[in-house]
C-alpha cells in the first residue's frame, strides 16, 4: 500500500497570503494525484486531478504541481472560504490511499 | 447536474445490521464507478471500496475488506453500503463518491455523507 504523507499538519496563514501544501508518496505514482478541500461540516470537494488539472469551477488561485513522489498544492491570496482541511489522494496503485490532511487555519 | 444523495443519520447498537444508500442522478449510473469513503470522528479520509454498477464488479480496500459490503441496484440508480453486525468502531461519516474517468480513480462528485453512530 502506498503511504501518502502530507506536511505540514497545520498551516497558519493570513487572508491574502499564499499557502503551500506538500504531499509525498512512498512510491512513484507518476501524475496520479488528486487534491480535495474539506470545509468544516462539509463533504470533500475535488480541487485538482492529474496532479495539476483544476476541476470544473475551481478558482485559478488553486494550482497543483509535481510528479513521481513529490507534489505541491499552492493557494494564492487565501480567501476566507479557503480555510479548512486539504487532502491528497493517490490513484496510481491499488488500494487508493489518502494523505492524513493539512489543516489551513486563519493566522 | 450530477448529484449523489445519501440516506440520513443512523444510531445503532453493537451487533445490529445496517444498510445506507447513495441515490444518484444526472448521469448514466451504470457507466461510472462509485466509491465509499469513511471518515472516523476527527480523523482523515479512508478509502473503503468501489463498485461498477453496470455489472456489480466490486473491489475492496484490503485494510477494510470483510466487514462491510458494497452493492448497487441499477434499476433505481442507487449504491449501498451495509453491515451485518456493527461494532462501535464503525462510528463514522460515510461518503459515496463518483469516479468520473474509467481507470483514473479520483472522485469528482461526493454525497453529503451519512453519519453512523454505533453505541450501546
Amino acid at each position: 500500500e502506498i503511504v501518502m504523507t502530507q506536511s505540514p499538519a497545520t498551516l497558519s496563514v493570513s487572508p491574502g497570503e499564499r499557502a503551500i501544501l506538500s504531499c509525498r508518496a512512498s512510491e512513484n505514482i507518476n501524475y496520479n494525484l488528486a487534491w480535495y478541500q474539506q470545509s468544516p461540516g462539509q463533504a470533500p470537494r475535488l480541487l485538482i486531478s492529474g496532479a495539476s488539472t483544476r476541476a470544473t469551477g475551481i478558482p485559478a488561485r488553486f494550482s497543483g504541481s509535481g510528479s513521481g513522489t513529490e507534489f505541491t498544492l499552492t493557494i494564492d491570496s487565501l480567501q476566507s472560504e479557503d480555510f479548512g482541511v486539504y487532502y491528497c489522494q493517490q490513484y496510481g496503485n491499488w488500494p487508493l490511499t489518502f494523505g492524513g490532511g493539512t489543516k489551513v487555519e486563519i493566522k | 447536474e450530477v448529484q449523489l444523495a445519501q440516506s440520513g443519520a443512523e444510531v445503532k447498537k453493537p451487533g445490529e445490521s445496517l444498510k445506507i444508500s447513495c441515490k444518484t442522478s444526472g448521469y448514466i449510473f451504470t457507466r461510472f464507478w462509485i466509491a465509499w469513503v469513511r471518515q472516523m470522528p476527527e480523523k482523515g479520509l479512508e478509502f473503503m471500496g468501489i463498485i461498477y454498477p453496470g455489472d456489480s464488479d466490486v473491489r475492496y480496500s484490503p485494510s477494510l475488506q470483510g466487514h462491510a459490503t458494497i452493492s448497487a441496484d441499477k434499476s433505481i440508480g442507487t449504491a449501498y453500503l451495509q453491515w451485518s453486525s456493527l461494532k462501535a468502531s464503525d462510528t463514522a461519516i460515510y461518503y459515496c463518491a463518483r469516479i468520473p474517468v474509467l481507470g483514473d480513480n479520483y472522485f469528482d462528485t461526493w454525497g453529503q455523507g451519512t453519519v453512523v453512530t454505533v453505541s450501546s
